[in-house]
């Protein structure tokens, strides 16, 4: 079992839709990260948490760290938002990242 | 600051070829990361650095794979021979007292 989980693996969307995509993780943290990239293109990062919630334009992350949950939700999508979102967590004994495998999302216009 | 420069963009080589991948971490960034991103295995930490020592690599795939950091403005990844296996995109990151990562644009390795 991997220590983080992501879902869905794969989402597709209409423009304008709300969007949630879950993170779960097994291992002790002490940030949790939000990462996106696009087809073909560099990481980047959009957010990182230890508690709570950070908003960032029409993005939303928020954290419970006693579920060892987190959640990115992107408001009004557009197709611009398609890209691959990554959930990474410094965590384990030696705190390095250690990754999702990703969530595939398509917005569709 | 033009952020992590990560040099080539590409390369493809020959099977048994050395290749050499060049990262320019953040100026004032003391960590710096290189990652491996397949489609079977994803993102996975290689090797990473804390003002300029090697910290963990137990990232490293085999004996085939070296990285160095003579200095806090550059490090090089190096795959000698190379394998067709070894076919992935190679992310370079920095990062300040390992609070937040900036990639680099990574570079396509191709193996033939």
């Amino acid at each position: 079992k991997n220590e983080v989980e992501q879902s869905p693996q794969n989402l597709t969307a209409q423009e304008g839709e709300f969007i949630t995509i879950n993170c779960s993780y097994s291992v002790g943290i002490s940030a949790l990260h939000w990462l996106q990239q696009h087809p073909g293109g560099g990481i980047v990062s959009l957010f990182m948490l230890s508690s709570g919630k950070k908003k960032h334009g029409r993005l939303i992350a928020t954290i419970n760290i006693q579920e060892k949950h987190s959640s990115l939700h992107i408001t009004a999508s557009h197709p611009r938002d398609s890209a691959v979102y990554i959930c990474a967590v410094n965590g384990g004994a030696t705190n390095k990242l250690i990754f999702g495998t990703g969530t595939l999302l398509a917005v569709q216009p | 600051d033009a952020g992590v420069i990560q040099s080539p963009r590409h390369e493809v080589t020959e099977m048994g070829q050395e290749v050499t991948l060049r990262c320019k971490p953040i100026s004032g960034h003391d960590y710096l990361f290189w990652y491996r991103q397949t489609m079977m295995r994803g993102l996975e930490l290689l090797i990473y650095f804390n003002n300029n020592v090697p910290i963990d690599d137990s990232g490293m795939p085999e004996d085939r794979f070296s990285a160095k950091m003579p200095n806090a403005s550059f490090s090089t990844l190096k795959i000698q021979p190379s394998e067709p296996r070894d076919s992935a995109v190679y992310f370079c990151a920095s990062s300040l007292n390992n609070y937040g990562y900036t990639f680099g644009s990574g570079t396509r390795l191709t193996v033939v």
